[in-house]
């Protein structure tokens, strides 16, 4: 069964620390990987997709790596801001043809002024 | 970027009633749509894969005659939420498939349904 787990399921830290999410996939047989930022009662804002071929991408003071052979993604988060607060969620894609997202748990990040 | 929009963005509904949620996207073809439900405090879950001129794919648990979903153009599918039960309040999103560049799933800004 393809699933996805993220850890920590809830994360606080003070204003203009470093900080690193987890995401763990158990079919290692994926089409890419995308990281999500959500806000309470919102929809998704895409963050950052990583082709299945590829083992990090940037955007700003976002880093996002890939590791097929462990299963394991991470969402670094440098300098973070008040405003960084929101559900993070990272998903799976399997399949080309169907293109499914397994998403997982996501990880409630809240960042202290 | 791509964008994607959902139609209504909240509904309030008696039980008995059926629910319509559009999806469109608005500045590329989709010939795949997407269909989630998130429960609060969840992540989202898949209902149903929507493709444009066909039936739509459903997954496991998911009732087809409870949640219809029509796909007519390449720009627009609908969900209805048949005889709505308070069970049946939630988030639902949908996501387009844009098949060009890196064939990224664009997601909507979501429906919150309550049923009373």
């Amino acid at each position: 069964k393809q699933e996805v787990t993220q850890i920590p399921a809830a994360l606080s830290v003070p204003e203009g620390e470093n900080l690193v999410l987890n995401c763990s996939f158990t079919d290692s047989a994926i089409y890419n990987l995308q990281w999500f930022r959500q806000d309470p009662g919102k929809g998704l804002t895409s963050l950052l997709l990583i082709q299945s071929s590829q083992r990090e991408q940037t955007s700003g003071r976002l880093n996002a790596s890939l590791d097929k052979s462990s299963g394991r993604s991470t969402l670094y988060i440098a300098a973070s801001q008040p405003g960084d607060s929101a559900t993070y969620l990272c998903a799976a894609v399997y399949g080309g043809a169907t293109n499914k997202l397994i998403f997982g748990t996501g990880t409630l990040l809240a960042v202290q002024p | 970027g791509a964008v994607v929009s959902q139609h209504p963005s909240w509904v309030i509904c008696k039980s008995g009633t059926s629910v319509k949620i559009e999806c469109r996207s608005l500045d590329f073809q989709a010939t795949t749509m997407f269909w989630y439900r998130q429960f609060p405090k969840q992540s989202l879950m898949l209902m149903a894969t929507s493709n444009e001129g066909s039936k739509a794919t459903y997954e496991q648990g998911v009732e087809k005659d409870k949640f219809l979903i029509n796909h007519a153009s390449l720009t627009l599918s609908t969900l209805t939420v048949t005889s709505a039960h308070p069970e049946d309040s939630s988030f639902y999103i949908c996501s387009a498939r844009d098949w060009a560049g890196r064939n990224e799933q664009f997601f909507g800004p979501g429906t919150r349904l309550t049923v009373l």
